[in-house]
């Protein structure tokens, strides 16, 4: 089982700053089979980005992800206020599939 | 547009059964699987496993083996997941969740139900 850790656990910015999230994986993820979703309270996750960098439909281009193998980030250029939410990173390469932990990204 | 309706939430007593179904609509219904994602209060997502909605295979994660049917209808786009013996940490919101067709190819999560609240309690 690959084992996805998310750090920080907690990031604390402003709104206009930009966020540094990171995904290791225990072991090499199968052809950048990484996905990152967004969640609020109360509501389903929703898909940022697939192939560890290709941005899902309708997902604004402040949001970009990056690496390969274990070690992946997304990046948010510049926080909106919607921003603020949870975020999960998915390895989709190999059974079973894998969440991250989260990063909850709060305002400071 | 594609959608995935999931049934309401439920009340059970520990030892008992629930079967949680998720209706899908805007895309053709055997081209995909249905993974289940589970989530307690206040924590994280669990995957819990995979149903081929083309085939009917599955694929389970290895603690839930035993306890969790996973199964489709084709004729009415619907999947059901049904969790047996339940205890009380398996108070959950359970999301129905369109994947692959097929568990050795790489397609990631792209739409969600909308939660069903599982409740278990004495």
């Amino acid at each position: 089982e690959i084992v996805l850790t998310q750090s920080p656990g907690t990031l604390a910015l402003s709104p206009g700053e930009r966020a540094t999230l990171s995904c290791r994986a225990s072991q090499s993820v199968r052809s950048d089979c990484l996905a990152w979703y967004q969640q609020k309270p109360g509501q389903a996750p929703r898909l940022l980005i697939y192939g560890a960098s290709i941005r899902a439909t309708g997902i604004p281009d402040r949001f970009s992800g990056s690496g390969s193998g274990t070690d992946f980030t997304l990046t948010i250029s510049r926080l909106e206020p919607e921003d603020f939410a949870v975020y999960y990173c998915r390895q989709y390469g190999s059974s079973p599939r894998t969440f991250g932990q989260g990063t909850k990204l709060e305002i400071k | 547009q594609v959608q995935l309706l999931q049934s309401g939430a439920e009340v059970k007593k520990p030892g008992a059964s629930v079967k949680v179904s998720c209706k899908a609509s805007g895309y053709s219904f055997t081209n995909y699987g249905i993974s289940w994602v589970r989530q307690a209060p206040g924590q994280g997502l669990e995957w819990m496993g995979w149903i081929s909605a083309y085939n009917g295979n599955t694929n389970y994660v290895q603690k839930f083996q035993g306890r969790v049917t996973m199964t489709t209808d084709t004729s009415t786009s619907t999947a059901y997941m049904e969790l047996r013996s339940l205890r009380s940490d398996d108070t959950a919101v359970y999301y129905c969740a369109r994947e692959g067709n097929d568990i050795l190819t790489g397609y990631p999560i792209d739409y969600w139900g909308q939660g069903t609240l599982v409740t278990v309690s004495s």
